[in-house]
């Protein structure tokens, strides 16, 4: 089944303790990327990739970094979280970035940074 | 620059009711658009797309239509169900922004039996 799969869908950490949400994908896509949901504020991009060992910030990429060195694994890494990073995260893939190209979604990580 | 514009909700409806959830866009040249669906607890699924102006796209009973001259993209449905309570997000996608999506507010619908 064609899917992108997020892990964990929950986490709970503290603050400045570092942690990795992963993504993959099956599709075989070239653009991976992750958004965070805030109540009010709607889904905003963090980053994205085009290919592999290309990455590039999206609109709120501050205090995350990302990595993709495997066309199908797009991790997010947040190096030392604090508590405005709590929010519900989501990791997408496309073939690419052309109109006949949606993002396909994972089920998402609620994460609570406390 | 480009945005998107929902209707607010949440939005109420008897089930075998009609539904229209309002969407306009701004963006400067041609984006794709689209509608995505979030059911409780889960992640955003594509419902329905368009690429061009009236375009119409349609899945599971939904229809929106690509309006560039009122640069709008309302889902319709003829008839809802008790199953299609979830939020509604949508969406447009453009080439030359690092293929990000921006997203509207997103439309929470509640469907009563």
């Amino acid at each position: 089944e064609a899917q992108v799969t997020q892990n964990p869908r929950y986490l709970i950490t503290v603050t400045g303790k570092k942690l990795t949400v992963t993504c993959s994908q099956n599709m075989n896509h070239e653009y991976m990327s992750w958004y965070r949901q805030d109540p009010g504020l709607g889904l905003r991009q963090i980053y994205y990739s085009m290919n592999v060992e290309v990455t590039d910030k999206g609109d709120v990429p501050e205090g995350y970094k990302v990595s993709r060195k495997e066309k199908r694994n797009f991790p997010l890494i947040l190096e030392s979280p604090s508590p405005n990073q709590t929010s519900l995260y989501f990791c997408a893939s496309s073939y690419g970035t052309g109109v006949n190209s949606p993002l396909h979604f994972g089920n998402g990580t609620r994460l609570t940074v406390t | 620059g480009d945005s998107v514009t929902q209707m607010e909700g949440p939005v109420t409806l008897s089930e075998e009711a009609f539904l229209t959830i309002n969407c306009t866009y701004t963006a400067t040249g041609y984006p794709s658009l689209f509608w995505y669906v979030q059911y409780p607890g889960e992640g955003l699924q594509l419902l329905l797309k368009a690429t061009k102006a009236d375009d119409k796209g349609s899945n599971k009973g939904f229809e929106a239509t690509y309006r560039k001259e009122t640069t709008s993209f309302h889902l319709e449905k003829g008839s809802v169900q008790v199953s299609d309570s979830a939020v509604y997000f949508c969406a447009l996608r453009q080439g030359n922004q690092g293929g990000k999506l921006i997203f509207g507010q997103g439309t929470e619908l509640s469907v009563k039996p």
